[in-house]
């Protein structure tokens, strides 16, 4: 079983259109963040969320952090071809050396 | 914008060899990662190291594995007698306090022939 269970795996849409990906567990985390990452390159940290509740916007990203901090999901809105990419949840265990534990992913491509 | 250098970019080796990977991490940073990704699969981590020791290291990271931070700007990953399916992209990341500022590297590509 996944830690991080990611939603959708896949998803393919139109410039303009608006998008939510979703990062679900069953655990509570005190912490969870969001990564983007291009083909052939590392993950790129984009937000890390701490409180239950807590939204934060990054241009036309929004990310919010659900009230019982078991997960957290990603709003587009009016997409572009450069958010192309992977984006990725990942969960600190910071006791346990800042090890990140990553979802496995929802490849987003943004067609024109 | 300080960045997480790796080198080489691609590696191929044959299987039974051993190679090193290499890690730049930002100056001021105090905890080391490496992390891998097979194609298609997810990224998994491997071990993290700080105050020049291992901190946590996953199951995936046996006796197959070693990482040294042989001087003060480089941090190394070796992988002996590889095997194919250690072919995967291998990440380095670094950051200054364990927590939140994580910065990766661009990643070597190893193939395993």
């Amino acid at each position: 079983t996944q830690l991080l269970e990611q939603s959708p795996q896949f998803l393919s849409i139109q410039e303009g259109e608006n998008l939510t990906v979703y990062c679900n567990s069953s655990s509570v985390f005190s912490s969870l963040q969001w990564y983007r990452q291009e083909p052939g390159e590392g993950p790129v940290l984009l937000v890390t969320v701490v409180t239950g509740g807590e939204v934060k916007k990054l241009k036309r990203l929004t990310f919010q952090f659900g009230d019982a901090r078991k997960d957290s999901s990603l709003h587009i809105t009016a997409a572009q071809t450069g958010d192309t990419g992977l984006y990725l949840c990942a969960v600190p265990f910071y006791n346990q050396g800042g090890k990140l534990i990553f979802g496995q992913g929802t490849e987003l491509s943004v067609k024109p | 914008e300080p960045e997480v250098t790796q080198t080489p970019s691609h590696q191929v080796t044959q299987m039974g060899q051993e190679v090193i990977l290499r890690c730049v991490p930002i100056s001021n940073h105090l905890y080391f990662y490496w992390y891998r990704q097979i194609l298609g699969q997810k990224v998994e981590f491997l071990v993290s190291f700080y105050n020049n020791e291992i901190s946590e290291k996953s199951e995936i990271f046996d006796d197959q594995f070693s990482v040294e931070r042989p001087d003060g700007s480089n941090f190394t990953l070796k992988i002996r007698s590889t095997k194919l399916e250690d072919s995967a992209m291998y990440f380095c990341a670094s950051s200054y306090r364990g927590r939140n500022g994580y910065t990766f590297g661009s990643g070597t590509r190893l193939t395993v022939v």
